[in-house]
């Protein structure tokens, strides 16, 4: 069954960089873009951009260029998102997701909390 | 960017109750348009995709519509295991938007 784990949850300083984890399985990795999701606490959804693990072609929302920075390794079938120059407002948990359709398979979050 | 525009931001219901939720884009977005459920602590899950198909495993009382720019999800006679927050999220354009949110909680 399509599976997505992500990386446990992060405590970091601000200022500081965080890299998170992605691990895809129970489908060909390469075949669908995933992408990456913040969700302050309390708040909506935003969408950072995507990753086409195949090709490592990316979209970044304009909102998250020079924060975060999407990488694959196809060799583990996994996906990463690095943060950096961390703030309070970075503050959230960050999902990944598949696209097919619709995002039709999620990881279960990394919560990242920026506090000194 | 494309704006949507989701109402209500709560909703008080009623088990066996017909819940209609809805999100205005402001741009043109075709059928890209898609709806999730997440309940506390979780992830969101997908409904519908495509403004009116049924996710794989979704109850058959949940559907999807498009009436021009607005996009309207509809559950007919809820249950319990229905509360939660819905979004709603356009791919027709980056960056994707999501709409605010709807909580739907029991009456």
């Amino acid at each position: 069954q399509v599976q997505l784990q992500q990386s446990g949850a992060e405590l970091v300083k601000p200022g500081s960089s965080v890299k998170m984890s992605c691990k895809a399985s129970g489908y060909t990795f390469t075949s669908y873009y995933i992408y990456w999701i913040k969700q302050r606490p309390g708040q909506g959804l935003e969408w950072i951009g995507r990753i086409g693990p195949g090709s490592g072609d990316t979209n970044y929302n304009e909102k998250f260029k020079g924060k975060a920075t999407f990488t694959v390794d196809k060799s583990s079938s996994t996906a990463y998102m690095q943060l950096s120059s961390l703030t309070p407002e970075d503050t959230a948990v960050y999902y990944c997701a598949r696209r097919r359709e619709g995002f039709d398979y999620w990881g279960q979050g990394v919560m990242v909390t920026v506090s000194s | 960017d494309i704006q949507m525009t989701q109402s209500p931001s709560s909703m008080s219901v009623s088990l066996g109750d017909r819940v209609t939720i809805t999100c205005r884009a402001s741009q043109d977005i075709g059928n890209y348009l898609s709806w999730y459920q997440q309940k506390p602590e979780k992830s969101p899950k997908l409904m519908i995709y495509g403004a009116t198909n049924l996710e794989d495993g979704v109850p058959s009382r949940f559907s999807g519509s498009r009436s021009g720019s607005d996009y309207s999800l509809t559950i007919n006679s809820l249950e319990s295991e229905d509360t939660g927050i819905y979004f709603c999220l356009q791919h027709k354009q980056y960056p994707y938007t999501f709409g605010a949110g709807t909580k739907l909680e029991l009456k």
